[in-house]
């Protein structure tokens, strides 16, 4: 039971360039959602999901797209990729609707140039 | 839109001290309230969650406390360990139109001196 994870640990992207995050999760988990961390501005909430097929914004969706096809899977792709969006990104899961505890992954950091 | 704040911002103290960490909400109208734990580099550890029906929850040295009137919550360390270094943040569900997810302070960066 390896619970939420992420790949890359770690990328180095030049402006323009697209990538995806990738995020799993083997816990049959409803809600997934993605965070960006930054110094001074703290986590942020930037795409949800409550289930497969079903996406929504959350706070700073800009510039990011999502799609959630399993349960298990919820990319997260930047199309062409800025400077501002150098950050560290977590995914998160929550059980369902009836569930608060969230579960995060151990985050990629993400380096613009 | 809920805004979380969090006392101090860092906090340095010598070993085997008791301490209080701050968090503070501004909607009142919460379902809960989640303590993580972060160490460099790292994700978030769940540490504990409070429900809204609830005042306090204990995890060993660990105590949180909740008073949603006031909009404030409180974790409590007791007899700190150099272990205990790391940054902690406090966070409720988000408020903004529906979204699902948490809304965070930008934590209290704890340092245990031994």
């Amino acid at each position: 039971n390896a619970g939420v994870t992420q790949t890359p640990k770690f990328q180095v992207l030049k402006t323009g360039q697209s990538m995806t995050l990738q995020c799993a999760q083997d816990m049959n988990h409803e809600y997934m959602s993605w965070y960006r961390q930054d110094p001074g501005m703290g986590l942020r909430l930037i795409h949800y999901s409550v289930g497969a097929g079903i996406t929504d914004q959350g706070e700073v969706p800009n510039g990011y797209n999502v799609s959630r096809s399993t349960t298990e899977d919820f990319p997260l792709r930047l199309l062409s990729a800025a400077p501002s969006q150098t950050s560290v990104y977590f995914c998160a899961t929550r059980r369902d609707s009836n569930a608060w505890a969230q579960y995060f992954g151990p985050g990629t950091r993400l380096l613009v140039l | 839109k809920q805004e979380v704040t969090q006392i101090p911002a860092a906090l340095s103290v010598p070993e085997g001290e008791n301490l209080v960490l701050n968090c503070s909400f501004t909607d009142s109208a919460i379902y809960n309230l989640q303590w993580f734990r972060q160490d460099p580099g790292k994700g978030l550890t769940s540490l504990l969650l409070i429900q809204s029906s609830q005042r306090e929850q204990t995890s060993g040295r660990l105590n949180a406390s909740l008073d949603k009137s006031s909009g404030r919550s409180t974790l409590y360390i007791a007899a700190s360990q150099p272990g205990d270094s790391a940054t902690y943040l406090c966070a409720v569900p988000y408020s903004g139109g529906g979204a699902d997810g948490l809304t965070f302070g930008k934590g209290t960066h704890l340092i245990i001196q031994p």
